[in-house]
């Protein structure tokens, strides 16, 4: 597609609910992140996958998050039993080749949650 | 650790006046800096980024930065701000090494307004 796209857009959710968020990378970009951005702070790293592979998952709060990205395209980001600390924007953003340390990454619209 | 420094959260210019947009830098002589513009239910976009070479930076839409080594600053400017121009502004880092992955490292964010 012309651009990162994300999908829901909102997701309003109760405590203890699994949810899965979804990226879809600018087509033939190698690199995939996720970023989370609470509300008055700029975007923090979660993970990120060259293809089908995660090579950072340092960013992941704790357990209960998880991503995958199994065909080396899209990926979703997991997140089992939520709760309202969750709540936030993700961000997911994709890069040509993710082995040039200046390259640029291009942020989709990003997926507000909302846990109750 | 590594961060990035955005001291002002709120900024108010009147359209036509110049703009400069603060950001401080710790640790990494040759930082990679970056500055994206968050507009309202918009992703993030790159304005310009820094890596190497001359220090004076020349972005999108009439934006320039100018990294400073010796204050660890990497400043956004533009001579004469247009309404279209208020958004969120975004200063970010890339790693502090090569083959680290290419993790970005986000100021806080400094949300600009323009009067009309």
């Amino acid at each position: 597609g012309a651009g990162v796209s994300q999908s829901p857009r909102y997701k309003v959710t109760k405590r203890g609910q699994d949810v899965a968020l979804r990226c879809d990378p600018i087509s033939g970009h190698v690199s995939l992140y996720w970023y989370r951005q609470a509300l008055g702070q700029g975007p923090e790293f979660l993970t990120y996958f060259n293809y089908e592979a995660q090579q950072d998952k340092s960013g992941l709060p704790n357990d209960r998050f998880s991503a995958e990205r199994p065909e080396g395209s899209i990926s979703t980001l997991t997140i089992q039993r939520t709760e309202q600390r969750d709540s936030a924007m993700y961000r997911c953003a994709s890069s040509l080749t993710g082995t040039a340390i200046q390259e640029t990454q291009y942020f989709g619209p990003g997926t507000r949650l909302l846990v109750l | 650790a590594q961060s990035v420094t955005q001291p002002d959260i709120h900024i108010t210019v009147s359209e036509g006046a110049s703009l400069e947009l603060r950001c401080n830098y710790s640790y990494g002589a040759t930082p990679y800096l970056f500055w994206y513009v968050q507009s309202p239910g918009q992703g993030l976009q790159l304005l310009l980024k820094y890596f190497s070479g001359d220090t004076l930076v020349q972005g999108i839409k009439g934006f320039e930065a100018e990294f400073k080594r010796s204050q660890s600053s990497f400043n956004l400017r533009k001579p004469s701000v247009h309404w279209s121009d208020a958004a969120e502004y975004f200063c970010a880092r890339g790693p502090l090494l090569t083959g680290g992955g290419n993790k970005l490292t986000f100021g806080t964010g400094t949300q600009l307004k323009v009067e009309l």
